[in-house]
């Protein structure tokens, strides 16, 4: 079974720090990737995902993720955070043709300014 | 650009009650989907639909059902509510057989008394 996982349900870091977001996935075939973020009493925006090619990927707000297949984890970073980043974000996987997508528990970002 | 609505956007409901909350896309989106989130489970997938007249079910469906009359709109109905099922209810619209990004709602927040 396909399977997402964020081992981080809460980070927190400084206004300025670099971020880095834990996604590993389970899935033995092509994987399609994506991150979301959802900001307090939001729905999910799109960051970023991936279908194939180049494994890093540049999403919008200066956020980019790095695929690895050899080691099922498509985590997120951003170089310097900015207070306005606090927000939960989610990991998903799609893997083919209508099988609804599974999510990641999330991870909540704190920012500190 | 793409848009996704729910209504109500706050629910009030007795126990045993009937509600039914409804989603409209203008995406054209094949997929549509009916996730609630509650904390510590990020968003789990109650039903899911891959056309007009169709629906399936996801992760957690017992107690509700889906309907899905039009391309446009997917309901989700909560025959006998349960003060359980009280927790912030998203809908998406997708495409590409589900390996494309989704596009969600803000939310219903429905509280059973």
């Amino acid at each position: 079974a396909q399977s997402v996982t964020q081992p981080d349900a809460r980070v927190t870091v400084s206004e300025g720090a670099s971020l880095q977001l834990r996604c590993k996935y389970s899935y033995s075939g092509t994987p399609y990737l994506f991150w979301y973020v959802q900001y307090p009493r939001q729905g999910l925006q799109l960051l970023l995902k991936y279908y194939s090619g180049d494994p890093v990927v540049q999403g919008v707000n200066g956020f980019e993720a790095e695929f690895s297949k050899s080691n099922s984890s498509f985590h997120l970073r951003k170089a310097s955070v900015h207070w306005s980043d606090s927000a939960v974000y989610f990991c998903v996987l799609s893997v083919n043709n209508n099988n609804a997508p599974r999510f990641g528990a999330g991870t909540k970002l704190s920012v500190k300014p | 650009e793409a848009a996704v609505t729910q209504s109500p956007r706050n629910k009030v409901a007795v126990t045993g009650g009937k509600v039914t909350l409804s989603c409209n896309q203008t995406n054209n989106h094949n997929n549509m989907y009916w996730y609630r989130q509650d904390t510590g489970h990020g968003l789990r997938l109650i039903h899911y639909s891959y056309g007009a007249g169709s629906t399936e079910k996801g992760d957690i469906p017992d107690g509700y059902k889906a309907s899905r009359p039009s391309q446009e709109n997917f309901s989700l109905i909560l025959e006998l509510a349960t003060p359980s099922q009280t927790s912030v209810y998203f809908c998406a619209s997708g495409d590409l057989g589900g390996r494309g990004e989704q596009y969600f709602g803000p939310g219903t927040r429905l509280t059973v008394l």
